[in-house]
């Protein structure tokens, strides 16, 4: 089992919807969570980081439950600039420690 | 704004040539990292340095080695190329801590091994 798991989609949303990704993580003990975006042919940028009681920011909403072990990402609102790629990534010991990234989740908003 | 620069965007090399990939921060980060990227593996983490002088390996680190003889920048090498590095590398620098961790990528090399 992948240490963290996504949908690879592709979503594939009209402007204007609503979209929500899962992931799944393995380790119960992990501590940090993020969610990074990586346009095509670019660099991962931070997204949002992930907070315990859930968190938005924008149009954007993150959540954790850590009884079932995944995080979400909620968009609203969909843009076309949204059309991405969605890396979902844990850090499974916290502090100084790796990040685990997932293999994203690819939304394709279109007009 | 934090700037990763990475010596180059794309890479052609013979297999059993010895490649290097330089990687340099401006932000006076300790911990840095190379990454590759592959279609439907995501990022597999390469090595990584908490500060100059000092390497960790990843979770995949056969056939690469690093050195960091400076903070600001961290050198990945491929000691024989092969044509299964034919990959996506990407150099990170990491702030903060816990939740408030950001990592900062460079633009990524693409390598073409031959």
């Amino acid at each position: 089992r992948k240490e963290v798991e996504q949908d690879p989609g592709p979503f594939n949303v009209p402007e204007g919807a609503t979209v929500a990704f899962n992931c799944t993580y393995s380790n119960s003990a992990s501590q940090s969570f993020f969610w990074y975006r990586q346009d095509c042919r670019k660099e991962p940028k931070l997204l949002m980081s992930v907070y315990s009681s859930g968190n938005e920011d924008g149009r954007f909403t993150a959540q954790l439950n850590r009884a079932s072990q995944y995080i979400s990402l909620l968009i609203r609102d969909s843009k076309l600039s949204d059309s991405a790629t969605y890396l979902c990534v844990v850090n499974p010991f916290g502090g100084y420690n790796k990040l685990i990234f997932g293999a994203g989740t690819r939304l394709a908003v279109h007009p | 704004d934090v700037k990763v620069t990475q010596s180059s965007r794309y890479l052609v090399k013979r297999t059993g040539e010895k490649v290097f990939l330089e990687c340099v921060q401006d932000m006076d980060h300790e911990n840095m990292f190379w990454y590759r990227q592959d279609p439907g593996l995501g990022l597999r983490l390469i090595y990584f340095s908490y500060d100059v002088k000092m390497k960790e390996k990843g979770d995949i680190p056969e056939g690469y080695s690093v050195s960091r003889e400076k903070k600001e920048r961290f050198s990945l090498i491929l000691e024989s190329a092969s044509t299964n590095q034919t990959s996506m590398y990407l150099c990170a620098s990491r702030s903060g801590l816990g939740i408030a961790e950001t990592q900062y990528f460079g633009p990524g090399t693409r390598l073409l091994v031959l």
